[in-house]
């Protein structure tokens, strides 16, 4: 059965403590691996897609990096502003839920200034 | 540019009434996608569409039906609502049902009393 785990399910930094938000995943032959931000009220916004083992991608002060059962969103320095829940979801290639979307359960950080 | 906008953003409906939601895209996407998202749970799939006048079973489809009569619009009903389908429902769109992200709404917050 397809499944991701992300952790911790909360996170609390205080403003420039750098941290990594975990996300393991099994899914049968993966498609692609995406990252996404939620602010509260609002619906997920797009941050990454990561393809292949050894894949990583930049965005300020997000990075997300991808091993063949995991990849981390790592915070360098955060800022308050960076608040939100991380969502993770991964698409596989086969299987009953073959190009779904299947999503973790996000990680909450809160940074304090 | 709107994205994709979800009427109405919030609802309370008594058990065994109906409601539509509406979801609207204005980028020209083949793909259109409903989610539910419960606290404690990550987002779950409940109907997709691959194109105009097409629909598919998500995850959890149950109790609900969808329509997409023209491409940048898709309907989820509730023919008779019951608390267990309390929740924020997200609308998405996207390009492609592979490597390309989904574009989400800010949800409907729908409360059955």
């Amino acid at each position: 059965e397809d499944q991701v785990t992300q952790s911790p399910e909360a996170l609390r930094l205080q403003e420039g403590e750098s941290s990594s938000l975990n996300c393991s995943y099994t899914v049968s032959g993966l498609r692609g691996l995406f990252w996404y931000r939620q602010d509260p009220g609002k619906g997920p916004e797009f941050l990454f897609t990561l393809y292949s083992a050894g894949e990583e991608k930049e965005k300020e002060r997000l990075k997300a990096t991808l091993t063949k059962k995991e990849s981390f969103l790592h915070i360098t320095a955060p800022k308050p502003e960076d608040s939100a829940t991380y969502l993770c979801a991964v698409q596989a290639h086969y299987g009953g839920s073959q190009g779904n979307l299947i999503f973790g359960k996000g990680t909450k950080l809160s940074v304090k200034p | 540019n709107a994205g994709v906008t979800q009427t109405p953003k919030f609802r309370v409906l008594k058990t065994g009434q109906s409601m539509t939601l509406l979801c609207a895209q204005d980028m020209n996407h083949e793909y259109m996608y409903w989610y539910r998202q419960d606290p404690g749970m990550g987002l779950r799939l409940i109907h997709y569409s691959v194109g105009e006048g097409t629909t598919a079973k998500g995850e959890v489809p149950d109790g609900y039906n969808v329509s997409r009569l023209k491409k940048q619009n898709f309907l989820l009903g509730l023919e008779s609502a019951a608390p267990s389908q309390t929740s924020v429902y997200f609308c998405a769109s996207s390009t492609d049902r592979g490597y390309q992200p989904q574009h989400f709404g800010d949800g409907t917050r729908l409360s059955i009393l």
